[in-house]
């Protein structure tokens, strides 16, 4: 069974620091691309990044770009997104995305995700 | 980047009755285009991919259609559980974005 547990949410004060953590099990991980979605309060998704199965290849939303930085553990499972000069527009549940395959970008599971909230 | 704009934004039926979701791309993204599922409180669920292929135990009730630039999603008999909001999303060209959703609800 394919499974993702997201960890490292919470609250952080305008211009800090948090890193995220999606933790993957039920697959062959590095043979998948990853992925993070967010979705603000109440708003529609927004995909902020994604990392290549090796993690030679990432990409990144312009509203992240330069703040953002996705990387991943392939011996861990594990895919990560350090956020820095974190604004209170990044407040939104986190979700880290399965790709269906390393070269395929829609995203066919899901975790449960980790709340930001970006607020002094 | 790539906007896509989903119409109507809500649309209000009655359970049986037939749904039609329409997903508009601001430039061609081909037929690299996916429908999203998701209900209050719950992860999205993919259920359309590359336009026109259901997703992994998706109900044959769920159909995807178009290329190019104007693509439809259609429910051809609405179930209770199928009152939630949908997203369409394409992969053609980075960033990836997703549409602004449509809210079925029940009328």
């Amino acid at each position: 069974e394919v499974q993702m547990l997201e960890s490292g949410g919470g609250l952080v004060e305008p211009g800090g620091s948090l890193r995220l953590s999606c933790a993957a099990s039920g697959f062959t991980f590095n043979n998948f691309a990853m992925n993070w979605v967010r979705q603000a309060p109440g708003r529609g998704l927004e995909w902020v990044s994604a990392i290549s199965g090796i993690g030679d290849l990432t990409n990144y939303a312009d509203s992240v770009k330069g703040r953002f930085t996705v990387s991943r553990d392939n011996s861990k499972n594990t895919v990560y997104l350090q956020m820095n000069s974190l604004r209170a527009e990044d407040t939104a549940v986190y979700y880290c995305a399965k790709g269906m395959n390393d070269w395929t970008y829609f995203f066919d599971y899901w975790g449960q995700g980790t709340l930001v909230t970006v607020s002094s | 980047e790539v906007v896509l704009t989903q119409s109507p934004a809500t649309l209000s039926l009655s359970p049986g009755e037939r749904a039609t979701l329409s997903c508009r791309a601001s430039e061609s993204v081909s037929s690299s285009l996916a429908w999203y599922q998701q209900k209050p409180g719950q992860t999205p669920r993919l259920l359309i991919y590359d336009a026109s292929n259901r997703g992994t135990g998706i109900p044959a009730r769920f159909s995807g259609s178009g290329s190019g630039t104007d693509f439809t999603l259609t429910i051809s008999s609405l179930e209770p559980e199928d009152f939630a909001i949908y997203y369409c999303q394409q992969r053609s060209t980075w960033p990836l974005t997703f549409g602004g959703g449509t809210k079925v609800e029940i009328k």
